[in-house]
């Protein structure tokens, strides 16, 4: 059974800090990986979403990155911003179905 | 494009009363999602439709649950009777062939 694990729970940095945040999955045999933003009271955004035959996947100051084989996957903020401050969850499809297993999350605040 | 739409975005009701939460996918896409988080749980996937069908419903947790989509535009998930446990924020998410989901704004349940 696939669980993902997201660490820290929680992550406050200064403003213009670089900072990554985990992701871990016990299966391996994924057909892809998401990263999504919630902010306080609101649904998720898809960030990114990375196939499993990618390693990598930016968008602006965002990149993801996914190791398979280690069961791994990072998502890199370049220059943190305080409207960055949401939190952040990563989640995969469990074998060849749509449905998604996510991580408990990451909330990250970003101080001025 | 509007993105998925959720209606009510809040609803109060008390204990025993039918409750019906209403989604509409974006166009195009043909896979629909019911979602529902809490604190105690995270986000829990309840059903899921492939153009228009029900592949899975093993996550809705008892009868009082049921779910339709009577065409490619619009799905209910109907809760009868409602209990306070029931109280969360209800999310629809609709996918393309691709798996990337796409999140609405969410329904905030609550059940006194």
């Amino acid at each position: 059974k696939q669980e993902v694990t997201q660490i820290p729970a929680a992550l406050s940095v200064p403003e213009g800090e670089n900072l990554v945040l985990n992701c871990s999955f016990t299966d391996s045999a994924i057909y892809n990986l998401q990263w999504f933003r919630q902010d306080p009271g609101k649904g998720l955004t898809s960030l990114l979403l990375i196939q499993s035959s990618q390693r990598e996947q930016t968008s602006g100051r965002l990149n993801a990155s996914l190791d398979k084989s280690s069961g791994r996957s990072t998502l890199y903020i370049a220059a943190s911003q305080p409207g960055d401050s949401a939190t952040y969850l990563c989640a995969v499809p469990t074998d060849s179905s749509y449905k998604l297993i996510f991580g408990s999350g990451t909330r990250l605040l970003v101080r001025p | 494009d509007a993105g998925v739409i959720q209606s009510p975005r809040h609803e109060v009701t008390e204990m025993g009363q039918e409750v019906t939460l209403r989604c509409k996918p974006i166009s195009g896409h043909n896979s629909l999602f019911w979602y529902r988080q809490t604190m105690m749980r995270g986000l829990e996937l309840l059903i899921y439709f492939n153009n228009n069908v029900p592949i899975d419903d093993s996550g809705m947790p008892e009868d009082r649950f049921s779910a339709k989509m009577p065409n490619a535009s619009f799905s209910t998930l109907k809760i009868q009777p409602s209990e306070p446990r029931d109280s969360a924020v209800y999310f629809c998410a609709s996918s393309p062939t691709n798996y990337e989901q796409y999140f609405g704004p969410g329904t905030r349940l609550t059940v006194t």
